[in-house]
């Protein structure tokens, strides 16, 4: 079963900051990945798919990039709503697994 | 609009079965599959499993390796996740959501309780 390693698990920001957060895979899963974001209360949202198209009605201060093993996702000018947990998921075949998720939280 | 909405609180002793619904309205049903995910607590988002509503597949967590069903109803557009012999670790927010792969749209989440 292919293993995604986030880091960091956590981190402290302030608003306007830019923030990334790195997800690698234990093996090749090309661009089969995708982001969420997790509030709590809340359903997981999609953010990023494809690992760097933007999913429709998502602010474009949220970007992605990567191919392969490396992942990043970005957000710049961080805003109030943006204070959350992130979590990658492969696609590239069954298990799927999601990386541990990274907390954003506010400085 | 499109809505997933699942049944209710469950709380149950270890050894015994769970079943989790997820009725949905909006779109095609038969064209997508259903994907579960549960979060324990204080912990993060884990695949649980997934299956087709067009034929019928599915694909599981190593997990829940001979505890899982995973059923689909096009009758009533209903996706449901059966968990037996339930564990204390089983204990999370269970949450179908629609797609294969990257799902979109999710429902509010079960929290199932497996406590003696």
């Amino acid at each position: 079963a292919i293993q995604m390693t986030q880091s960091p698990s956590s981190l402290s920001a302030s608003v306007g900051d830019s923030v990334t957060i790195t997800c690698r895979a234990s093996q090749n899963i090309r661009q089969d990945l995708g982001w969420y974001q997790h509030k709590p209360g809340s359903a997981p949202r999609l953010v990023i798919y494809a690992a760097s198209t933007l999913q429709g009605g998502v602010p474009a201060r949220i970007s992605a990039r990567g191919s392969g093993t490396d992942f990043t996702l970005t957000i710049s000018s961080l805003q109030p709503e943006d204070f959350a947990t992130y979590y990658c998921l492969h696609q590239y075949n069954y298990p799927q697994s999601f990386g541990q998720g990274t907390r954003v939280d506010i400085k | 609009q499109i809505q997933l909405v699942q049944s209710g609180v469950e709380v149950k002793r270890p050894g015994a079965s769970v079943k989790v619904s997820c009725k949905t309205s909006g779109f095609s049903f038969s064209s997508y599959g259903f994907m579960w995910v549960r979060q324990a607590p204080g912990s993060g988002l884990e695949w649980v499993g997934w299956v087709s509503a067009w034929n019928g597949d599915t694909n599981h967590s190593e997990n829940v390796e001979g505890r899982i069903t995973m059923t689909t109803d096009a009758s009533t557009k209903t996706v449901s996740l059966e968990l037996r012999n339930l564990r204390s670790d089983d204990t999370a927010v269970y949450y179908c959501a629609r797609g294969k792969g990257l799902p979109d749209y999710w429902g509010q989440g079960t929290l199932v309780t497996v406590s003696s």
